[in-house]
């Protein structure tokens, strides 16, 4: 299978630090999308990118696609104590619709 | 409630035991998935689906059998449980060619 590397595999921050991770693939994606996990609960998506150098907001999330397509990065600034919870990377090729995650950051936030 | 939901959320069987794990959508997505979650691995998928009556292995689908008679449904079945599938399960959903899926809330399940 497709293996997606995710780093760092957990952080703890103090509240208001910036946060960086990344995701590393050994296959070129299409689409990498980012998920996020609270306790108990099922991913949710945060963001999605479309193509190659793409640069994509949502609030406090900053998530960018890696020029080589094989990798992806995402920002989150200014930390606050609800961004505690396990952050996906994920790939998707057009044609499939097979999703395939990272292994996850767990993120932890220090008030 | 419209969504994706799971059933049962946490379930505790015996080796050797059939369990079946429920999941079913109201959006009438056309594909349906099936992944587990397991600390160091992230998110692996086991089986999906593309419409009713077709399905595809993915990663990981050894000990496992699905079936999708219908959009709505697609239950997962560990024919006979081994310690090693104990793991959290979740069932995610998408329109196909869409870039997201949706996902259950999950199954917690232990083999004993």
């Amino acid at each position: 299978g497709q293996q997606l590397n995710q780093s760092p595999q957990s952080m703890f921050i103090q509240e208001g630090e910036d946060v960086s991770m990344n995701c590393t693939s050994s296959s070129i994606f299409n689409t990498w999308l980012w998920y996020k996990q609270d306790p108990g609960e099922g991913p949710v998506l945060l963001i999605a990118l479309y193509k190659a150098g793409e640069l994509t907001s949502n609030g406090r999330l900053t998530a960018q696609f890696g020029i080589t397509r094989k990798d992806s990065f995402l920002n989150i600034s200014a930390s606050i104590p609800s961004d505690v919870g396990i952050y996906f990377c994920a790939g998707l090729y057009y044609t499939g619709n097979q999703f395939y995650f990272g292994t996850g950051t767990s993120l932890t936030v220090i008030p | 409630d419209a969504g994706i939901t799971q059933s049962p959320r946490y379930k505790i069987t015996e080796t050797g035991r059939q369990v079946t794990l429920m999941c079913h959508q109201t959006w009438s997505h056309s594909y349906m998935f099936w992944y587990r979650q397991d600390l160091g691995h992230g998110l692996r998928l086991i089986y999906y689906s593309a419409a009713a009556d077709i399905t595809d292995k993915g990663e990981v689908p050894d000990g496992y059998v699905v079936s999708r008679s219908k959009t709505e449904n697609f239950p997962l079945t560990l024919e006979s449980a081994t310690r090693s599938q104990t793991s959290v399960y979740f069932c995610a959903s998408s329109v196909e060619g869409a870039t997201e899926a949706f996902f259950g809330q999950g199954t917690r399940l232990t083999v004993v």
